[in-house]
């Protein structure tokens, strides 16, 4: 069973805050994926990577940084985050970019 | 682009009841077909996958067929359970494109009353 885990799993910080979102999978994966859940919009992409040192841009990623620093983790980064960004974020892993993706279980982020 | 539909953004059923949902796709070529499960407070995780078509995914009681010629995909079981309330998303992979990975439909709420 792949095995995807996020931290923190709540986080409440101000407008303009640093924020950090971590993510690991402990699957051997190559492609790590994040994404945004919005009420109306369903799951977007924000940024994916297909190995340590790769980033690759998604759907939605104004304001946002992402960085694999190995194949386990991929970290996503709010350097001055805002309101709008307030949502639950989810961290994905799989062996290739068609094949299922396993989801952890979500960041819960509030902007003030 | 690859896109998925999915009209029902809300469906509410009793326990045995049968459940159908919608689901449309446009893509250039031969796409892999998932049907995802989000329960509350967990992330979304794969129900069941079908990647030719005419073939049947099966898995816990749901099935799902997709037809290349109508470009559908819809999900189906026959008798639901309180269990099965959870949101449903339709999920398109294209095997031409893999580099963009999957693309999610907005989803489908479930609600079964007992």
């Amino acid at each position: 069973e792949a095995a995807v885990t996020q931290s923190p799993r709540n986080k409440v910080t101000v407008t303009g805050g640093n924020v950090t979102l971590s993510c690991r999978q402990t699957n051997s994966h190559n492609y790590m994926y994040w994404y945004r859940q919005d009420t109306g919009h369903g799951l977007r992409l924000i940024h994916y990577s297909y190995g340590a040192g790769n980033l690759q841009i998604g759907d939605v990623p104004d304001g946002y940084k992402a960085t694999r620093t190995t194949q386990e983790d991929f970290f996503l980064l709010l350097e001055l985050a805002s309101p709008s960004q307030t949502s639950l974020y989810f961290c994905a892993s799989s062996d290739a970019a068609i094949y299922e993706q396993y989801f952890g279980p979500g960041t819960r982020l509030t902007v003030l | 682009g690859d896109s998925v539909t999915q009209m029902q953004g809300q469906v509410t059923l009793s326990e045995d009841d049968f459940l159908f949902i919608n689901c449309t796709y446009s893509t250039t070529w031969y796409p892999t077909l998932f049907w995802y499960v989000q329960y509350p407070g967990e992330g979304p995780q794969l129900l069941l996958k079908v990647t030719t078509a005419n073939n049947k995914g099966i898995s816990r009681g749901f099935e799902a067929t997709y037809d290349k010629r109508t470009t559908s995909f819809h999900l189906q079981k026959a008798s639901v359970q309180e269990s099965d309330s959870a949101v449903y998303y339709c999920v398109l992979g294209d095997r031409n494109n893999y580099a963009q990975g999957l693309t999610f439909g907005l989803g489908t709420r479930v609600s079964v009353f007992p």
